[in-house]
């Protein structure tokens, strides 16, 4: 059974401060990792994909990947509270034919 | 450019009646994907097709859930008869073929009583 784990939360970080986010996954052969964002009552919607071991920068936010220790993170620096929000992990293998395989997702609350 | 398409976007219905949601995935998209969400169980592929073909249906929960793709341009998942525990969010997702980013629709919230 290929699983994905994400902490539940919520995560609670002050405005400004870094907000750091986990996922392991159980299938060593993943080659995909994505990160998905979904605001209460709406869609999730892709932040951010990560395919290779290291870091990933896009603006504020910070994907990272240790194939070895199977997890990936998102960090969010400066965070505002319009990053409140339940962030979703994905992954996919390389024969899963195109299925991602999803975490519960991780609550985030930004204070001000 | 219009995203994906789902309606209704509510519906509220009785046990034992039968729910039809309906989806319009992005157009040139080859693989569309339903799922369901839920407090509990967070999000969950039913089931997913490529070219109209229907891949993996191991997650729809049982006999009563049917899905279909008669075309490119359209969908349909149907609930026959509802009980109240399929009460979710149901989105449905579109993604080109071998694509690794799916859009979602606004999703429909089925309330079963």
């Amino acid at each position: 059974q290929k699983e994905v784990e994400q902490n539940s939360g919520p995560l609670s970080v002050p405005e400004g401060a870094i907000a750091s986010l986990n996922c392991t996954y159980s299938d060593r052969v993943s080659q995909s990792f994505f990160w998905y964002r979904q605001y209460s009552g709406k869609s999730p919607e892709l932040i951010m994909s990560i395919y290779s071991n290291g870091d990933k920068e896009d603006g504020r936010f910070t994907a990272q990947l240790n194939k070895a220790s199977q997890y990936v993170s998102l960090l969010i620096r400066d965070s505002q509270p319009s990053d409140s929000a339940t962030y979703l992990c994905a992954v996919r293998g390389w024969d899963s034919n195109y299925q991602l395989i999803w975490g519960a997702g991780t609550k985030l609350i930004i204070k001000p | 450019d219009a995203g994906v398409i789902q309606s209704p976007r509510h519906e509220v219905t009785e046990m034992g009646q039968e729910v039809t949601l309906r989806c319009k995935p992005i157009s040139g998209h080859n693989s569309l994907f339903w799922y369901r969400q839920t407090m509990m169980r967070g999000l969950e592929l039913l089931i997913y097709f490529n070219n109209n073909v229907p891949i993996d249906d191991s997650g729809m929960p049982e006999d009563r859930f049917s899905a279909k793709m008669p075309n490119a341009s359209f969908s349909t998942l149907k609930i026959q008869p509802s009980e109240p525990r399929d009460s979710a969010v149901y989105f449905c997702a579109s993604s080109l073929l071998g694509g690794e980013t799916q859009y979602f629709g606004p999703g429909t919230r089925l309330l079963v009583l």
